[in-house]
């Protein structure tokens, strides 16, 4: 059976250095997302895209964070600097359709 | 704000109990309804969806939901409970006005043996 592959799992890195992530979508699925899961709390959307365009990216932290999917397949998500704050779950997911969203794994960053 | 509610941080019940977790919904116009499970640093899996038909929705490791339109809720259930299912469930659902997927805060259910 198909699925989201995140990369890597874990994630220790100290405040104010760059961090990146990687999500391959599972294949033919147009639409991905990148979701931030707190502690404790139900996975917040950050960005979202459609093939290589991004649809939303409204909740997304622009002065640190950005995502790129440069060609509509596999994508980044990238922190610089990063904050305490931003010790989290994240979570991509890929989708089909609007109703049907598969999850990766996560990647859990810890930020000291 | 369209969005669904968890009333419950924490559900215990004892190995081969009845297990309900409780979800409320509030969205204008029919709601698609969604329950995930996430066990520890681990994705958020799949459990079920609702989107139109029958009441009571059969998914995935024995578990069920029943939409209950009158009440707004959208209860995951299973019959019997197992160690295993000891877990994070989310109860979610889409935005009739974006297409976004709105998540609860999260029930624990620990079951003990």
């Amino acid at each position: 059976e198909a699925e989201v592959a995140q990369s890597p799992r874990y994630k220790i890195t100290e405040k104010s250095q760059a961090v990146a992530f990687w999500c391959d979508p599972i294949s033919g699925h147009a639409t991905l997302y990148w979701y931030r899961q707190i502690l404790g709390q139900g996975p917040e959307l950050l960005v979202q895209f459609q093939d290589e365009s991004v649809v939303d990216d409204s909740q997304l932290p622009k002065d640190r964070f950005s995502a790129e999917r440069l060609k509509g397949v596999d994508s980044t998500l990238k922190i610089q600097p990063a904050e305490l704050g931003d010790s989290a779950m994240y979570l991509c997911a890929s989708s089909p359709s609007y109703y049907e969203q598969y999850f990766g794994p996560g990647t859990r960053l810890t930020v000291t | 704000a369209q969005s669904v509610a968890q009333p419950e941080d924490q559900v215990n019940v004892a190995e081969g109990n009845p297990l309900t977790v409780k979800c409320t919904y509030s969205v204008s116009g029919n709601p698609y309804l969604f329950w995930y499970v996430q066990y520890p640093n681990r994705g958020l899996q799949f459990l079920l969806k609702y989107i139109t038909g029958d009441n009571l929705v059969k998914g995935s490791y024995g578990f069920e939901a029943e939409f209950n339109k009158s009440q707004t809720s959208f209860h995951l259930k299973k019959p019997s409970a197992l160690v295993s299912d000891s877990a994070l469930y989310f109860c979610a659902v889409i935005r009739s006005n974006d297409y976004k997927l709105s998540f609860g805060a999260g029930t624990t259910v620990t079951v003990r043996a």
